[in-house]
C-alpha cells in the first residue's frame, strides 16, 4: 500500500542546535516532494519544494535533501529558534495534478 | 500568492444538522481543494473543486455527505451534512499558486486557516 512517514513523536530540541526529521514513501514515485509548517490553529505554510533531480535545496536556514532510490526526503532547520516550534509536514504529489498526499507531521519543539 | 479566508472558523453543532463552509480567495483561482484534518491525523483530500463543473471526490467521500459548490473562481462552499461525532476534525481549503496568469502552476498550495469542527 502507498504510505507517507513522519516520525509521530515530538522533536525535542535545543535552541541553536540543528533539528533534522524524516520523511519516508512507499509505493510511490514522485516528481517532488514539499515541506509545509503547521502552526496550532493555522492551515499549514508552504515551505519549501525538491525536484527528483535535485538532491538538496536551501532556504536561509533550511535545507532539505531527496533520495529516491530511498524514498526518503531529510528536512533540517540550522541553528533552531523557540519559534521554529511548530509541526512539520512533508507532502507529495501522486496525481500531478497539486492533489497532495501528506504525512502526519513531526511536532518540533525548540526550548530556549 | 493567495489570501485565504475560511469561516467559520470553528463551530459546535448538533449531531444530524449540518454545517457550511465558505471560503474566499482573493484572486481568481482555476482549482480549490477541501482538506480533512481528523485529530492527530494528516491531511486527507476530499474534493477538487472546479468552476463550471461538478466537484470531484476522492475515495472515501461523496456528494450526499459532502455537497461542494463553486459558483465562481474566487468563492467556494463546502457543507458537512448529516453530522456525525466521527465528522468533528479541521476543515481546509486550499489553492494552488499559479503565475502568469494562470498559465504556470509552481505546485505547492495556500490554505486558509481552516475550521474546527466539534459533533456534539
Amino acid at each position: 500500500s502507498q504510505k507517507i512517514e513522519q516520525n509521530s513523536e515530538a522533536l525535542n530540541i535545543q535552541e541553536g542546535k540543528t533539528a533534522t526529521l524524516t520523511c519516508n514513501y512507499t509505493n510511490y514515485s514522485p516528481a517532488y516532494l514539499q515541506w509545509y509548517r503547521q502552526d496550532p490553529g493555522r492551515g499549514p505554510v508552504f515551505l519549501l519544494l525538491i525536484r527528483e533531480n535535485e538532491k538538496e535545496k536551501r532556504k536561509e536556514r533550511l535545507k532539505v535533501t531527496f533520495d529516491t532510490t530511498l524514498k526518503q526526503s531529510l528536512f533540517h532547520i540550522t541553528a533552531s529558534q523557540p519559534a521554529d516550534s511548530a509541526t512539520y509536514l512533508c507532502a507529495l504529489d501522486p496525481t500531478g495534478f497539486q492533489k497532495l498526499v501528506f504525512g502526519t507531521g513531526t511536532r518540533l519543539l525548540v526550548s530556549p | 500568492s493567495a489570501v485565504i479566508s475560511q469561516k467559520p472558523s470553528r463551530d459546535i453543532c448538533q449531531r444530524g444538522t449540518s454545517l457550511t463552509i465558505q471560503c474566499q480567495v482573493d484572486s481568481q483561482v482555476t482549482m480549490m481543494f477541501w482538506y480533512r484534518q481528523q485529530p492527530g491525523q494528516s491531511l486527507t483530500l476530499i474534493a477538487t473543486a472546479n468552476q463550471g463543473s461538478e466537484a470531484t471526490y476522492e475515495s472515501g467521500f461523496v456528494i450526499d455527505k459532502f455537497p461542494i459548490s463553486r459558483p465562481n473562481l474566487t468563492f467556494s462552499t463546502l457543507t458537512v451534512s448529516n453530522m456525525s461525532p466521527e465528522d468533528s476534525s479541521i476543515y481546509l481549503c486550499s489553492v494552488e499558486d499559479r503565475q502568469g496568469g494562470g498559465l504556470t502552476t509552481n505546485e505547492k498550495l495556500f490554505f486558509g486557516s481552516g475550521t474546527q469542527l466539534s459533533v456534539l
